[in-house]
């Protein structure tokens, strides 16, 4: 079955650390996106790309870093610079033709001690 | 930039009434898209309805419909006889059309509807 996968569900790392998270799609998507969610926040993009070797900023890009070097993969990196990392992350893709909404990984929790 | 404002944090319903959910947004697009997802305890986002701008009639998907006011940038939905399970968060999101180059996907804060026996 086509969809999402984010990993792992649940990380925890120490303060000072950066962290990979992982997300993969096999929709044959062209576009790919990163979420934070915080209560009260509803979702925050982070970084977004329309196709493969290219991606922007969104609007809480600092202290985050992406890649898009295959089609199926957009890892976003949280850096030391994120001054508060703990939150729940979404990453997303959708079509850039035909069909235009998004579908959604499961979400990673990051929680750093 | 486009902003989507939803102006209702919290919101309850008694099972099987109807509940309107409001969200406004603000663009200078005249080729845009409208969402609404559904966020249940288990987080996993769920489209609930799509609605394309340059249609003038309002999306239905079953017990789900929607108000799309253009000139007044309004987009509410509503939920006939609710149930239980419609329980959770609700995000109303904003994707600029085709023609242009930025899929940029932007979310309001949602609202979290509670749904009671």
């Amino acid at each position: 079955d086509g969809g999402i996968t984010q990993s792992p569900k649940y990380l925890f790392r120490k303060e000072g650390q950066n962290v990979t998270l992982s997300c993969e799609q096999n929709l044959n998507h062209d576009a790919m996106y990163w979420y934070r969610q915080d209560p009260g926040q509803g979702l925050r993009l982070i970084y977004y790309s329309q196709i493969v070797n290219d991606f922007q900023k969104g609007d809480i890009a600092e202290g985050y870093s992406v890649s898009r070097e295959k089609k199926e993969s957009f890892p976003l990196t949280v850096t030391s610079a994120q001054k508060n990392p703990t939150a729940f992350y979404l990453c997303a893709s959708s079509e850039r033709q035909g069909r235009t909404e998004a579908f959604f990984g499961q979400g990673t929790r990051l929680t750093v001690v | 930039a486009q902003t989507v404002t939803q102006s209702q944090p919290e919101m309850s319903v008694q099972e099987a009434e109807t509940v309107t959910l409001s969200c406004t947004y603000d663009t200078s697009e005249n080729n845009y898209y409208l969402f609404w997802y559904k966020q249940p305890p288990s987080r996993q986002m769920i489209l609930v309805i799509r609605q394309e701008a340059y249609k003038q009639q309002n999306a239905t998907e079953n017990r789900f419909s929607v108000n799309f006011q253009k000139a007044a940038k309004s987009f509410s939905l509503k939920i006939s006889d609710s149930q239980l399970g419609d329980t959770a968060m609700y995000f109303c999101a904003f994707m600029k059309g085709r023609g242009g180059s930025n899929y940029k996907l932007t979310f309001g804060k949602g609202t979290l509807l509670t749904v009671n026996p």
